[in-house]
């Protein structure tokens, strides 16, 4: 079945440091990616996606491109605030299979904190 | 913008009560989700469904039924809260009008049984 590894957290850096989270994925076909943002007491919000191989999402200065050669959509982001606080989880949305195809795999979130 | 609603935010009730979490979304979706959210922070499907009069129980087994008779709506209940269903409840829609079908979520729910 459809598998989403992200890497583990906590992450903790430092104002303006660059940001990788690491995810990769384990799919049939032609999976949607997603990278969902959870501030504190908040729920998902959708940060960015892509649809296809090659495809890069980005919003709010972060970027991720799908990789289908690696099977990764890595998140990244140059220079990263203290209101970047958060849970960032990695998604994947696998092709038509019928029932249950409307399904969003998560990865188990990777918490980063930003100090000042 | 996506416009989902959850009520309550918070609830503190105690064991043996019935509860029911309210969700509503106003986008029109016709698909709509149910998570359980661990302290841990992963997320579990608990309950799905494809639009009004349909629902389907998810990845992870809960005693919480959903129904879906109007589009806008899924509410989650419980019949009798136990300690165990301490956790956040978040709910979520999605449609694939545009071609892709992106899940929206509330803001959640967090439920304490004391």
């Amino acid at each position: 079945g459809d598998s989403v590894t992200q890497m583990e957290g906590p992450v903790t850096l430092s104002e303006e440091a660059f940001l990788t989270i690491n995810c990769t994925y384990t799919a049939t076909g032609y999976p949607s990616l997603f990278w969902y943002v959870q501030y504190p007491g908040e729920g998902l919000q959708l940060l960015l996606k892509a649809t296809k191989a090659d495809d890069k999402g980005s919003n709010k200065g972060f970027e991720a491109t799908y990789r289908k050669e690696t099977t990764s959509f890595h998140l990244e982001k140059g220079s990263v605030q203290v209101s970047d606080s958060a849970v960032y989880f990695c998604a994947l949305r696998g092709t038509y299979s019928g029932a249950g195809s409307y399904q969003l795999t998560f990865g188990k979130g990777t918490k980063l904190s930003v100090i000042p | 913008e996506a416009d989902i609603y959850q009520t309550p935010r918070y609830l503190v009730i105690g064991t043996g009560k019935k509860i029911t979490l309210e969700c509503s979304q106003t986008m029109g979706h016709d698909k709509m989700y149910w998570y359980q959210q661990d302290p841990g922070m992963e997320l579990h499907l608990i309950h799905y469904s494809y639009g009004v009069n349909s629902t389907e129980k998810g990845d992870l087994s809960s005693e919480s039924t959903v129904s879906r008779i109007r589009t806008e709506h899924f509410p989650l209940t419980l019949e009798s809260a136990r300690p165990s269903h301490t956790s956040q409840y978040l709910c979520a829609s999605s449609s694939d009008r545009g071609n892709v079908d992106t899940q929206y979520f509330g803001p959640g729910t967090r439920l304490t049984v004391l």
